[in-house]
């Protein structure tokens, strides 16, 4: 399965722990993007990464979230002392950016459940 | 500040029709449009785009219009199927494709 991966699929936490979401991004793709999606609202852009570095994360909450994607392994989005306003699911998506075409392909995303 | 506007919150049309989904945009840097289909407890599928020095691209049964003077865009299927039934977003890039602003989603459903 070349698409891409995310992990946990549901992750409960309760209030003050740490939540932390797994990306592996399409085979091929190097640019990965961390999307929110509140219940009954769109998708919000969080942050875009590329190996080792972040190009833009002018989505991204000033505390408490923080995001990477290391050389070797995964993207992890952090989310630390977690508040129920946290619950919703996380998207991430991977883009290869070749050719002039942005598109970009999604995961089937982590819902987090904050009790 | 919505960039991105779906008005329609729903739109329920018979199989073998046409259905048209509308996206509004404000934002006159936007330069890369997309669809999505999503399906309850998935991630969203992309399903067709348009660059803006396009007014129309094809594939298959989805056709996605762009009208850049009026800042819209449109997306019809044809003819529409009950598994076409699902959320559809509207997206749009800026010309570094940095991020994605999606609209709130119109939902469809297709009756047989």
């Amino acid at each position: 399965n070349a698409g891409v991966m995310q992990n946990p699929r549901h992750l409960v936490r309760r209030r003050g722990q740490e939540a932390r979401l797994r990306c592996s991004p399409m085979k091929g793709h190097s640019h990965v993007y961390w999307y929110r999606q509140l219940p009954e609202e769109g998708l919000k852009f969080m942050v875009y990464l590329q190996k080792e570095n972040i190009i833009d994360e002018s989505g991204m909450p000033k505390e408490r979230f923080s995001a990477e994607f290391p050389k070797e392994g995964p993207s992890i989005l952090r989310i630390q002392q977690v508040v129920r306003g946290d619950s919703a699911a996380y998207f991430c998506a991977s883009s290869s950016r070749q050719g002039g075409f942005y598109e970009q392909y999604f995961g089937p995303g982590t819902r987090l459940t904050v009790t | 500040d919505q960039q991105v506007k779906q008005n329609s919150p729903s739109l329920s049309v018979q199989e073998g029709r046409i259905s048209i989904l509308n996206c509004d945009y404000t934002n006159s840097m936007f330069d890369y449009f997309l669809w999505y289909k999503k399906y309850p407890a998935e991630g969203p599928t992309f399903l067709i785009s348009i660059s803006s020095i396009k007014d129309k691209n094809e594939d298959g049964r989805f056709t996605v219009f762009l009208n850049k003077s009026a800042k819209h865009l449109s997306l019809h299927i044809v003819p529409s199927q009950p598994g076409d039934s699902a959320v559809y977003f509207c997206a749009a890039s800026d010309p570094y494709g940095n991020k994605l602003v999606f609209g709130a989603g119109t939902i469809l459903r297709v009756k047989s």
